[in-house]
């Protein structure tokens, strides 16, 4: 079984700038969610999609970040205008139900903001 | 005050020594518990869940003391490749949101 994938692996873009990365789940899991950490920070919820439709976006920190999940398969995370603050790693995972904690994480896409 | 809190690191321990690690919440209504484990610049990979109960995997055993929102693993006849963060994580309320503590990290040394 494939796991979750996220492109691009690392992104090193200036202040101002925009960026989209991409997170394809598991197959046939409805549930993906967004996470990042930022250095040292603990790993924080961003938002949770159940298929196409955002269940909870109660971590996005900001409206420079949109999160889209069209046709409930694969997900993008835009960030625009990208500052300082945004560096980290961003994780998606997926899960087939809710609730539980047995999350797949994808190695996560590693955004520096210079 | 953070919702999930751990012990800070690193634990530096021989092979073959037992470690523990603590993690308390501040949440009471919490409902689900887990033990997560990060290699460096990996991914979070789940170890275990925590059940009330008490629950044990290998080496591994995890408890839930609800009353004191507390809790532990146990990490018997340390490996090198036990190398790693280990993540205290909750779910308050069975929904898809999960609370990390912040890790803490262990080498295993020779």
């Amino acid at each position: 079984e494939a796991g979750v994938t996220q492109f691009p692996s690392h992104s090193v873009i200036e202040k101002g700038q925009t960026v989209t990365l991409r997170c394809d789940p598991i197959s046939g899991h409805d549930n993906l969610y967004w996470y990042r950490r930022v250095m040292g920070k603990e790993i924080k919820f961003l938002l949770h999609f159940v298929k196409e439709s955002k269940q909870d976006e109660s971590g996005m920190p900001n409206n420079r970040f949109l999160a889209e999940r069209t046709g409930g398969t694969y997900s993008t995370l835009k960030v625009q205008p990208a500052e300082l603050e945004d560096s980290g790693v961003y994780f998606c995972a997926s899960s087939q139900v809710v609730g539980g904690g047995g999350y797949t994480f994808g190695s996560g896409t590693r955004l520096t903001v210079v | 005050r953070k919702e999930v809190e751990q012990d800070p690191g690193p634990f530096n321990v021989p092979e073959g020594a037992t470690v523990a690690f603590n993690c308390t919440y501040s949440n009471s209504a919490s409902q689900s518990f887990f033990w997560y484990r990060q290699d460096c610049r990996k991914e979070p990979k789940l170890l275990m869940s925590v059940y009330s109960s008490g629950n044990e995997d290998g080496r591994f055993t995890a408890q839930l003391n609800r009353a004191s929102q507390y809790i532990s693993l146990l990490i018997r006849d340390s490996k090198l490749s036990d190398s790693a963060t280990y993540l205290c994580v909750v779910n308050k309320d069975q929904g898809g949101k999960l609370i990390f503590g912040q890790g803490t990290e262990l080498s295993v040394k020779p």
